[in-house]
């Protein structure tokens, strides 16, 4: 059970916000969100535990609403380093499967 | 250096034949996951394992095969039953026992002509 990420592309100018949202039919445990940049791995950003917690990586935030099962990654003041597709990735409890949704490609222009 | 070595790079195989991807790891992590990644389609399990010789379908395991007889590796094999093998594979591993961070290998190119 892939998780359902939103939007599938964004397309920002340096400086500006954005939102990508990760959802999940079944109850989460966690969330974990990635980005990768083309031709390379995807490389960790966080991870969210059911409970509502915010945690942030630099200009970089995300939260988690265990009502709705749904995660959002908050990416503020975007920097031409921000470009790449981020993933989000779900785990279920007593479950070490970790699955990923289709992925939202954000590009940052000058 | 501590990490996920994927060999090789690029692979190139002739339609019909099996083909086995490398995923070797120094980091002592018990879990590892096979993952398959095509444009728009984001990552795919194909296959993981939480401990030697144990390992759990993902969702897409149709076509592939894995082992698990040490805990640094975990191969995969392409067999020639998956009926559209190109892609670009990864190789992920991590701490067991909790939500902790999955570290990646640099991927295969399998083109399969």
């Amino acid at each position: 059970q892939q998780p359902v990420q939103s939007p599938q592309a964004v397309i920002l100018r340096e400086g500006e916000d954005a939102v990508i949202n990760c959802s999940s039919s079944k109850a989460l445990y966690s969330v974990h969100w990635y980005r990768q940049k083309h031709g390379e791995a995807p490389v960790f950003l966080m991870i969210l535990l059911k409970g509502g917690e915010q945690k942030g990586h630099d200009k970089i935030s995300a939260s988690f609403n265990e009502k709705k099962q749904q995660s959002s990654l908050y990416l503020t003041a975007s920097q031409l380093s921000y470009s790449g597709t981020y993933f989000c990735g779900t785990e279920f409890a007593n479950d070490y499967k970790l699955s990923f949704g289709a992925g939202t490609t954000v590009t940052v222009r000058a | 250096d501590g990490g996920i070595t994927q060999s090789p790079k690029y692979l190139f195989r002739k339609e019909g034949q099996n083909v086995t991807l490398s995923c070797e790891q120094n980091l002592n992590h018990d879990a590892m996951y096979w993952y398959r990644q095509d444009p728009g389609q984001g990552l795919r399990l194909i296959y993981y394992s939480q401990i030697v010789n144990d390992f759990q379908k993902g969702d897409i395991a149709e076509g592939y095969s894995v082992s698990r007889e040490k805990k640094e590796s975990f191969p995969l094999t392409v067999t020639s039953a998956q009926k559209n093998p190109t892609a670009f594979y990864l190789c992920a591993a991590r701490i067991s026992g909790g939500p902790t961070e999955a570290f990646f290998g640099q991927g295969t190119r399998l083109t399969v002509v």
